[in-house]
């Protein structure tokens, strides 16, 4: 069990390209969550999954973003055509039935 | 939806007991849990209360009372390694963030 790994650790990017993060959660763990952390602020839930199936996506996530887990390990989330708004801590989380275990997380700037 | 409130930043010293509350209003809620992130780190959990009452695990407490849309994370004997921001949260299938408390400990 070596935790919850994110890739990259920090990505810098112009506005306008599109961005892809990956995560991998702890083998065993079926659910599987992606947050956005911005500076001073609590992490904001963005969507999860129960093995493949996306059950749930947050109004944060708009239709530039997009988020798979097709066969139920890891995920990723891609966004297309980033704004400076998008400058933000990513995070990813999972569990199996108890708490969630956070990665360290992709750290996003947009220039 | 869930919005949760607490202090934004609190400072003490080595030793010291630090309380951090938690105010929230929310439609239900599984539990309430505790964080602790520090600069640059992932979120870890601390403790989670699905019922009223008193959790204990080592130096760190967690009250909830439901009745009163409260909770609270109990610091204690605190060392300079607990500096760091802590953040409740209400848990309904994922989880919903207040913006964080930063402790700071002075030796």
């Amino acid at each position: 069990d070596t935790g919850v790994s994110q890739n990259p650790r920090h990505k810098i990017t112009k506005r306008g390209q599109n961005v892809t993060f990956r995560c991998d959660p702890i083998s065993e763990h079926n659910r599987l969550y992606w947050y956005r952390q911005t500076l001073g602020q609590g992490p904001e839930f963005l969507t999860y999954f129960q093995n493949e199936a996306q059950l749930e996506k947050s109004r944060l996530l708009s239709d530039r973003f997009s988020a798979e887990r097709p066969k139920g390990s890891f995920s990723t989330l891609e966004i297309q055509r980033t704004e400076q708004g998008d400058s933000a801590m990513y995070l990813c989380a999972s569990s199996l039935r108890d708490r969630e275990t956070f990665g360290s997380g992709t750290r996003l700037t947009v220039v | 939806g869930q919005s949760l409130e607490q202090p934004s930043e609190v400072t003490a010293v080595e030793g010291a007991i630090v309380q951090i509350n938690c105010t929230y209003q929310t439609s239900g809620f599984y539990g309430l849990s505790w964080y602790q992130q520090h600069d640059g780190g992932a979120p870890t959990f601390l403790s989670y209360n699905a019922l009223d009452g008193l959790e204990e695990t080592g130096r760190f407490s967690s009250f909830l009372s439901r009745s009163d849309s409260y909770g609270y994370l109990l610091l204690q004997e605190l060392q300079m390694k607990d500096s760091a921001s802590y953040f409740c949260a209400v848990e309904r299938d994922k989880l919903s963030f207040g913006a964080g408390t930063t402790v700071t400990v002075r030796a």
